[in-house]
């Protein structure tokens, strides 16, 4: 079993949905929790990161953490074309390694 | 702001050739790491340094290696290139606890 799952995609949404991207860790001694927003041919830019469980708003974009069911997600309101990317999560067992789920790639229609 | 600087974005080399990927960092961080990324298999570990001449294995090490000589620049070095070997290549620093602070990455195709 990997240790953290994602789904692949890809997704389609209409401009202005709703969009849930969500991923799965087998470790629950995972503590940090980071998404990351990958553009076609460039490197992974951290979108939010989050410390143990709860939830974290940045304008737009809301990630949550579930340790009891070892969930993680990210939501974008108000979802824009120019948020058509691929959406990694990662998470920081301990130490200085990332794990990385294999990104969703997402599309935002207009 | 924190810069990671790959040289190349775009890299052809034929099959045996032996190839160097170079990555700097303006942020006297201690931590540097190299990725492949494929299609399906995500980020994958290939190595990591945590200082100045100090390296450490990561996941896929085989058929790479790596030089720390100076604490802003790590390189990777395929030995022998091979077809296989064609991918996407990511250096990244760490960032604190955030996480981590990626390159642009480097397109590999080894023909």
């Amino acid at each position: 079993q990997k240790e953290v799952e994602q789904d692949p995609g890809p997704l389609s949404v209409p401009e202005g949905a709703i969009v849930s991207l969500n991923c799965t860790y087998s470790n629950s001694a995972f503590q940090y929790f980071m998404w990351y927003r990958q553009y076609s041919r460039k490197g992974p830019e951290l979108l939010m990161y989050t410390y143990s469980s709860g939830n974290k708003e940045d304008g737009r974009f809301t990630a949550q953490v579930d340790k009891s069911s070892k969930y993680i997600s990210l939501f974008i309101r108000d979802s824009q074309p120019s948020d058509s990317a691929t959406y990694l999560c990662a998470t920081r067992p301990g130490g200085n390694k990332l794990t990385f789920g294999t990104g969703t790639q997402l599309k935002v229609e207009l | 702001d924190v810069k990671v600087t790959q040289s190349s974005r775009y890299l052809v080399k034929r099959t045996g050739e032996k190839v160097f990927l170079e990555c700097v960092q303006d942020m006297d961080h201690e931590n540097m790491f190299w990725y492949r990324q494929d299609p399906g298999l995500g980020l994958r570990l290939i190595y990591f340094s945590y200082d100045v001449k100090m390296k450490e294995k990561g996941d896929i090490p085989e058929g790479y290696s790596v030089s720390r000589e100076k604490k802003e620049r790590f390189s990777l070095i395929l030995e022998s290139a091979s077809t296989n070997q064609t991918s996407m290549y990511l250096c990244a620093s760490i960032t604190g606890e955030s996480g981590y602070t990626f390159g642009s990455g480097t397109r590999l195709t080894v023909v």
